[in-house]
């Protein structure tokens, strides 16, 4: 597996309070995903990066920011989480060719918001 | 926009029966990937199909892709416990600057000892 790291692993928090996931890669790769997974929805894009500070929205963006300042750095920020927020979120990392490239998936890290 | 739909949602086999899901794009697809993910686990890479009419065989499992670009499917002959998992397509389309893609619902394969 490429070397790709999700922290925390798991969190709990209350609903209104931000949160940010961060994920670390020592692959260099040009893009990187966050995605969630829920029961009944597979996997589901919720950002993008295509290089430095370069990002763009997936599928379910709302409610969700994302920052990436270093090649190996995407954080994924909750600003007011919601209990729908609730999931198991998923990074990824992709080669320097296209978003179709192959995927290299982190851990993940399961958040439950109260 | 574009869809892929990933058929049977779930499948239970007896341990040494056959298993296949399939994978169908609304639209073209310029490659199609296949990743397995273990129970607890993360999505992992299986194989990526890029030509038309493309075939594939890692040990049991045979990897197809469609004519037309827009439907693939995964078998798998003679399952064993270690096939356990949720196995999803993961189509690609290159158009657009950045092109797109997007991941079938998955199959969750169950085999039964």
């Amino acid at each position: 597996d490429a070397g790709i790291t999700q922290s925390p692993r798991h969190k709990v928090t209350e609903t209104g309070t931000p949160v940010t996931l961060r994920c670390h890669q020592t692959e260099n790769h040009r893009y990187m995903y966050w995605y969630r997974q829920d029961p009944g929805h597979g996997l589901r894009l919720i950002h993008y990066s295509y290089g430095v500070k370069d990002t763009d929205k997936g599928e379910v963006s709302d409610g969700y920011s994302v920052s990436r300042s270093k090649t190996e750095d995407f954080l994924l920020t909750l600003e007011s989480a919601t209990s729908s927020q609730t999931s198991v979120y998923f990074c990824a990392t992709g080669g320097d060719g296209r978003r179709t490239d192959t995927q290299y998936f982190g851990p993940g890290t399961r958040l439950t918001v109260l | 926009g574009q869809q892929v739909m990933q058929i049977p949602q779930y499948q239970h086999v007896q341990e040494g029966e056959d298993f296949t899901t399939y994978c169908n794009s609304s639209t073209t697809l310029s490659n199609i990937q296949w990743y397995k993910q273990r129970p607890g686990g993360h999505p992992v890479f299986l194989i990526q199909l890029v030509k038309s009419g493309e075939v594939k065989k890692q040990k049991r499992l045979t990897f197809q892709f469609g004519e037309a670009k827009k439907n693939s499917s995964l078998h798998i002959t003679a399952t064993q416990t270690t096939d356990v998992g949720t196995y999803f397509c993961h189509g690609g389309n290159y158009g657009g600057s950045q092109g797109n893609l997007i991941f079938g619902k998955g199959t969750k394969l169950s085999v039964k000892p």
